[in-house]
């Protein structure tokens, strides 16, 4: 079983709807939640992170954990056409001096005019 | 802009060659680890270099091996190419032990082995 299990799309979606994105994890021991935007044939780029459970907000993004059933979300509010591209929950996992980032497979998304 | 460059951007290699991949840190970052990202799939973690010394790694064979400089750039080498090992190779640069918003990736080279 992979420590990350991200549900694999792909996505496609109308201008303006609501989309969820979902992951879930393993490891207890992972202490940060991250998700990360990577459009094609560029490296990943942070979105949003968290740490404890509970939703955070940035504009139309808001980030969901749920550590008791070790499980993240991502909800885009208001799709636009530029927010299609892949997307990729990370969790980082720190033993002694090293951060080692642990992916999800990515959710492709497509948003419509 | 993330201030992390990678180079090449892109190469060809044959099974069986070596590569070596460079990552520039951003300023003032002592922290470099490498990752692979197979086509379709998430990235990887290969190993982590701390102030030169390699203080992570991931389930990769010895024939991927790493430098860092005095100055934190930073080598990925792999030996003995096998098809597999077609991917895109991420940098990722911090200050030490860092959280998530002060890791930047680089954009990547693209490794493809015929």
């Amino acid at each position: 079983q992979k420590e990350v299990e991200q549900d694999p799309g792909p996505l496609s979606v109308p201008e303006g709807a609501i989309v969820s994105l979902n992951c879930t994890y393993s490891n207890s021991a992972f202490q940060y939640f991250m998700w990360y935007r990577q459009y094609s044939r560029k490296g990943p780029e942070l979105l949003m992170y968290t740490y404890s459970s509970g939703n955070k907000e940035d504009g139309r993004f808001t980030a969901q954990v749920d550590k008791s059933s070790k499980y993240i979300s991502l909800f885009i509010r208001d799709s636009q056409p530029s927010d299609s591209a892949t997307y990729l929950c990370a969790m980082i996992l720190y033993t002694g001096t090293a951060s080692k980032l642990t992916f999800g497979t990515g959710t492709r998304l497509q948003v419509t005019l | 802009e993330t201030g992390v460059t990678q180079s090449p951007t892109h190469l060809i290699k044959t099974r069986g060659q070596q590569v070596t991949l460079r990552c520039s840190s951003q300023s003032g970052h002592n922290t470099v680890s490498w990752y692979q990202q197979a086509l379709g799939q998430g990235p990887q973690f290969i190993f982590q270099y701390y102030r030169e010394e390699e203080n992570g790694r991931g389930n990769f064979p010895p024939r991927f091996s790493g430098l860092q400089f005095p100055n934190y750039s930073s080598e990925l080498n792999v030996n003995a190419l096998e098809l597999d090992d077609s991917a895109l190779y991420l940098c990722a640069s911090s200050f030490g032990r860092t959280g998530p918003g002060e890791l930047f990736f680089g954009e990547g080279s693209r490794l493809t082995v015929l």
